[in-house]
């Protein structure tokens, strides 16, 4: 089945500074790319998501990049925020219409005012 | 528009005992899809319903099942309960189906039910 790694597992950023967390994932056949972003208590909220079809998405200061030659993507936070701080997880899906997830450990952000 | 809705919030059980999970999707989404958050980790696929079908299930035993009903909504149970089976259990509603769709098959999450085995 699907193996999704994600690094680093804890990372500090000064304020104003961007963050990068990257992703690798097993399945050859996995299409879709999600990021959701999970606040202490809170539930996991979809931040940005790709598909196969596309090498790059912006949305405002998040973008998402993939490279399905290396299987591996990463998110990409600019001017950040103390708002940022959160756990952030990334997954992937192999199947279309199949709609299991598998999600990489996490990585905990923080951000330093 | 309501979002996702789980219940109960919080709840502790005993080893053995058994558990029932609610999950209401968002009005209009026909899939529910479970999942087990253990503290520290990523959230791991336990099922995934659509119009009432088992559409996936994960490497879980078969303590654990799932039921959907004609209204949408899930109830996720598990019996004979473990010290290990203490997580947070969240319910996630899409509006299934997909055929090219864009949005079909992105997933909301409700704020989960966690679970303590003592």
């Amino acid at each position: 089945g699907e193996n999704v790694e994600q690094h680093p597992s804890t990372l500090s950023v000064q304020e104003g500074d961007s963050a990068v967390i990257k992703c690798t994932y097993s399945d050859s056949a996995s299409n879709y790319f999600p990021w959701y972003k999970q606040e202490l208590g809170k539930r996991p909220q979809l931040i940005i998501d790709i598909r196969s079809n596309v090498g790059e998405k912006k949305d405002q200061r998040i973008a998402v990049t993939l490279n399905k030659t290396a299987k591996h993507f990463s998110l990409h936070i600019t001017e950040t925020q103390p708002e940022d701080s959160a756990v952030y997880f990334c997954a992937a899906r192999a199947y279309f219409g199949n709609e299991k997830l598998t999600f990489g450990t996490g990585t905990r952000l923080t951000i330093i005012p | 528009d309501a979002g996702v809705t789980q219940s109960p919030t919080h709840l502790i059980k005993t080893r053995g005992q058994h558990v029932t999970l609610r999950c209401s999707p968002i009005s209009g989404h026909k899939s529910v899809s479970w999942y087990q958050q253990v503290l520290g980790q990523g959230p791991q696929f336990i099922f995934q319903y659509y119009e009432k079908e088992e559409r996936g299930r994960g490497n879980f035993p078969d303590r654990f099942s799932a039921r959907q009903f004609p209204n949408y909504s899930s109830e996720l149970n598990v019996n004979a309960l473990l010290l290990g089976d203490s997580a947070l259990y969240l319910c996630a509603s899409s509006p299934g189906s997909g055929q090219g769709i864009p949005g079909a098959n992105v997933l909301t999450f409700g704020a989960g039910s966690r679970l303590t085995v003592l």
